[in-house]
């Protein structure tokens, strides 16, 4: 089945590490986007890929990395610069264009 | 620049009700409007969505959604909740920038 997978699904490391996050999908989709979830704030763009070694920084990149060297991957790595890096976070892909998103299931990231 | 505003953060109704969930988005165009759906520690489903035509849209498990321009509003209706309705509900846009924009959410409870 066609879909976008979130790897791990929960996540613990220590303040001041390093996490990355990883992000497949196999709907043959351009595009790819990061968002982060926190209880009442809906959800946040952190970064977005429109084409393969390309990416922008959304509303909340600081902090944050991304890659984009294969269409099916968009990794999101959370450095120690990111104050506040517990959080849900969803990765999503849509056709670029006029077409709706497409959401993993997410990883929930608690930092200690 | 596009958003989306959802003024409610909390609806109850009891099962059997009827349910309205309000959206009002802001763009200068004809925007490309969604309603998704979250369960607790799961990704978003895309419930519904409208981009030209008809303005009464109709969704997966039993929702529509009306687009009326002169309101800027896009408000998600059931008929009749079931108690698995109870869920996070997301109205988002998508304007010239092809990326989407997400409201904070509307946490639906449902009593028996």
């Amino acid at each position: 089945d066609g879909g976008i997978t979130q790897s791990p699904k929960y996540l613990f490391r220590k303040e001041g590490q390093n996490v990355t996050l990883s992000c497949e999908q196999n709907l043959n989709h351009d595009a790819m986007y990061w968002y982060r979830q926190d209880p009442g704030q809906g959800l946040r763009l952190i970064y977005y890929s429109q084409i393969v070694n390309d990416f922008q920084k959304g509303d909340i990149a600081e902090g944050y990395s991304v890659s984009r060297e294969k269409k099916e991957s968009f990794p999101l790595t959370v450095t120690s610069a990111q104050k506040n890096p517990t959080a849900f976070y969803l990765c999503a892909s849509s056709v670029t264009g006029d077409t709706e998103a497409f959401f993993g299931q997410g990883t929930r990231l608690t930092v200690v | 620049a596009q958003s989306v505003t959802q003024p409610d953060i909390h609806i109850t109704v009891s099962e059997g009700a009827s349910l309205e969930l309000r959206c009002n988005y802001s763009y200068g165009a004809t925007p490309y409007l969604f309603w998704y759906v979250q369960s607790p520690g799961q990704g978003l489903q895309l419930l519904l969505k409208y981009f030209s035509g008809d303005t009464l849209v109709q969704g997966i498990k039993g929702f529509e959604a009306e687009f009326k321009r002169s309101q800027s509003s896009f408000n998600l209706r059931k008929p009749s909740v079931h108690w698995s309705d109870a869920a996070e509900y997301f109205c988002a846009v998508r304007g010239g920038s092809y990326i989407p924009t997400f409201g904070r959410g509307t946490s639906l409870i449902v009593h028996p």
